[in-house]
């Protein structure tokens, strides 16, 4: 079974931590790879592609392991918008298509 | 400035009432999927319409059907709820090529009594 897998969180932080969440999804054969945001009853929002090379937006960054089938996620001096659901997604591709597979997502908590 | 809609927003229908969402999308992409997304899970992909080929996952209920008029519709219909397809219903499109975002539209949720 094709899985994606995710922290079980929740994860609760004060204002200005540092936090890190982790994914391993089961297909090798995977090809790209996401994080979504989705606040309480939000549809899921793109927040960041994940590159082999690692990447970097502002005070977020994404790495990729593709030995281990390992992606993660660090958010630096969290803000209390921080607060949502982070989605791990992984893309299996055939042809010019492929289907998105998400993770359960880890919930995050921002306090003051 | 939406670009994919949603209709309608909440839905409540009874046990075994036929009931269709609906999606609409202003970004002329090619894909348009359906998502189930219960509390505390991952969404779930129900079906999608690359144009007009569609492709049914192997587990999706019989119970669930789409169709897609245009390019810019697409409807879920649910023939016969039960209590356990209670929950948020996303469209998302996509331009089907190398790029591969995804996006959702605000999802319908759907309530059977």
């Amino acid at each position: 079974r094709k899985e994606v897998e995710q922290d079980p969180g929740p994860f609760n932080v004060p204002e200005g931590a540092t936090v890190t969440f982790n994914c391993t999804y089961s297909n090798s054969a995977s090809q790209s790879f996401f994080w979504y945001r989705q606040d309480c009853r939000k549809e899921p929002k793109l927040l960041m592609s994940v590159y082999s090379s690692g990447n970097e937006d502002g005070r977020f960054t994404a790495q990729l392991n593709r030995a281990s089938q390992y992606i993660s996620l660090l958010i630096r001096d969290s803000k209390l918008s921080d607060s949502a659901t982070y989605l791990c997604v992984v893309k299996e591709v055939w042809g010019s298509q492929g289907n998105l597979i998400f993770g359960k997502g880890t919930k995050l908590s921002v306090k003051p | 400035d939406a670009m994919v809609i949603q209709n309608p927003r909440y839905q409540v229908t009874q046990f075994g009432k036929p009931v269709t969402l609906s999606c609409s999308q202003t970004l002329n992409h090619n894909v348009m999927y359906w998502y189930q997304q219960k509390s505390s899970q991952a969404p779930k992909l129900l079906f999608h319409y690359y144009d007009k080929d569609f492709n049914n996952e192997a587990d999706t209920p019989d119970n669930f059907q789409s169709r897609r008029p245009n390019t810019s519709f697409c409807f879920l219909d649910i023939r016969s709820p039960g209590l356990g397809d209670a929950a948020m219903y996303l469209c998302a499109t996509s331009r089907g090529d190398r790029e591969e975002t995804q996006y959702f539209g605000p999802g319908t949720r759907l309530l059977v009594l």
